[in-house]
């Protein structure tokens, strides 16, 4: 079974910091490039960043809104995805898919609910 | 960056209706063009990929079309499970951006 499961979400102070993961299962994670995409509550979705595979030098992509401030990374000798998320804002507050980025976004995980709020 | 633009925005259908969504984008992206389907409370689901493509277990009277800047979701006969929120996203370019929605109620 393909399971996508992200952690690490909560309630954080405007400015502080929080890593998201994402633990893999069911296909070969090394092989996919994976992506982070987000959804404020009742509102549209947003992607926020990219990590391509090894064979693409692990390169990444980021939203503009997030890029000097997020980063992307990978284990894929733990088949895991993490989001290090850094001098936060109100408006990160959303929920945070962890995605595999193959024919568009093919697979998707659950999600984790991420507060930013004194 | 790339803007995605659906309608309409909001869908009153019955079962058995024949629906199309259609999205726009603000500039070309060939058929690099997904929709999603996304319940309330739920991860979204993907339907289809690079325009007209099925995602592996998703209906059939789910299809596709497009390519350039103009694209269309059709379901061919509403089924009750269907009542959701559809989304469109281009991967043509970063950032990848998404529609705004459209949500599909019963009528």
């Amino acid at each position: 079974e393909v399971l996508l499961v992200e952690s690490g979400g909560g309630l954080v102070q405007p400015g502080g910091s929080l890593r998201l993961s994402c633990a893999v299962s069911g296909f070969t994670f090394s092989d996919y490039y994976m992506d982070w995409v987000r959804q404020v509550p009742g509102k549209g979705l947003q992607w926020v960043a990219r990590s391509r595979s090894k064979p693409k030098g692990y390169t990444t992509e980021y939203a503009a809104s997030v890029k000097g401030r997020f980063t992307i990374s990978r284990d894929d000798s733990k088949s895991s995805l993490y989001l290090q998320m850094n001098s936060l804002k109100t408006e990160d507050t959303a929920v945070y898919f962890c995605v595999r980025g193959h024919n568009s976004f093919d697979l998707w995980g659950q999600g984790s609910l991420v507060t930013v709020s004194s | 960056d790339i803007q995605m633009t659906q309608s309409p925005s909001s869908l009153s259908a019955s079962v058995g209706d024949r629906v199309t969504i259609t999205c726009r984008a603000s500039q070309g992206i060939n058929e690099f063009l997904g929709w999603f389907q996304q319940k309330p409370g739920r991860a979204p689901k993907s339907l289809i990929y690079d325009a007209s493509n099925l995602q592996s277990g998703v209906p059939s009277r789910f299809s596709g079309s497009g390519s350039g800047t103009d694209f269309t979701l059709t379901i061919s006969s509403l089924q009750p499970e269907d009542f959701a929120t559809y989304y469109c996203q281009q991967y043509k370019s970063y950032p990848y951006t998404f529609g705004q929605g459209t949500k599909l109620e019963i009528k």
